[in-house]
């Protein structure tokens, strides 16, 4: 069964520092999101991808984080200069069409120090 | 501004008590609601997807049932490995599809 791939699955950095954070979407997906989870606290929305630019994204969204999708299978999340509130999992998902439903990845978990 | 609250918080069963979970939901338009399982340190397993009220889907011992307002998560006979949280969400009509969240259900279920 398809699913959505991420990579790394943990990654620890210091404060200050680019990370990128890597999916792998469902192959025949077209709408792409990242979220992400601060321990103990619920799953939040960052930003959505489609058609090659970014659709909607949140408040957390900031000129920080970048989206780009590389090639035809990759959907990248860069964080530019990291901060300790940064430190969370942070979550792939697409979606096809039709229907609504998305498919999240295993995550990555960040930890700024 | 759009809600979503599940309670309760955390729920203790004995393997084979049935019970159900709670999703309230305020939504300028209902464009779909998700029901995920999610592990500790793994991502949102998806269970049902919902799109109108009076919509009901069942998988094995779980059955998702939909009104205008709720929607409830209903576990029949559980099993310890039923133990996991239950994350409830929703897409807005106004949306570009994100999902919001609310904070899940622990569950856990002892033999």
């Amino acid at each position: 069964e398809p699913e959505v791939t991420q990579t790394p699955s943990h990654q620890v950095t210091q404060m200050g520092q680019e990370v990128i954070l890597r999916c792998v979407p469902i192959s025949n997906h077209l709408y792409f999101y990242w979220y992400r989870q601060i321990l103990g606290q619920k799953v939040e929305f960052l930003v959505s991808f489609y058609n090659n630019e970014i659709s909607e994204k949140s408040e957390i969204f900031d000129d920080q984080f970048s989206v780009e999708r590389p090639d035809g299978s990759n959907f990248t999340l860069k964080i530019r200069s990291t901060k300790l509130e940064d430190s969370a999992m942070y979550f792939c998902a697409s979606r096809g069409t039709p229907g609504e439903t998305q498919y999240f990845g295993p995550g990555t978990r960040l930890l700024v120090l | 501004e759009d809600q979503v609250t599940q309670s309760p918080e955390a729920l203790r069963l004995q393997e084979g008590e049935s019970s159900s979970l709670n999703c309230s939901y305020t939504v300028s338009g209902l464009r779909g609601l998700f029901w995920y399982r999610q592990d500790p340190g793994k991502g949102p397993e998806f269970l049902f997807t919902l799109y109108s009220a009076g919509e009901e889907k069942e998988k094995e011992r779980l059955k998702a049932t939909l009104t205008k307002k709720e929607s409830f998560l209903h576990i029949t006979a559980p099993k310890p490995e039923d133990s996991a949280t239950y994350l409830c969400a929703v897409r807005d009509f106004g949306s570009q599809g994100n999902l919001i969240f609310g904070k899940g259900t622990k569950l856990s279920v002892k033999p």
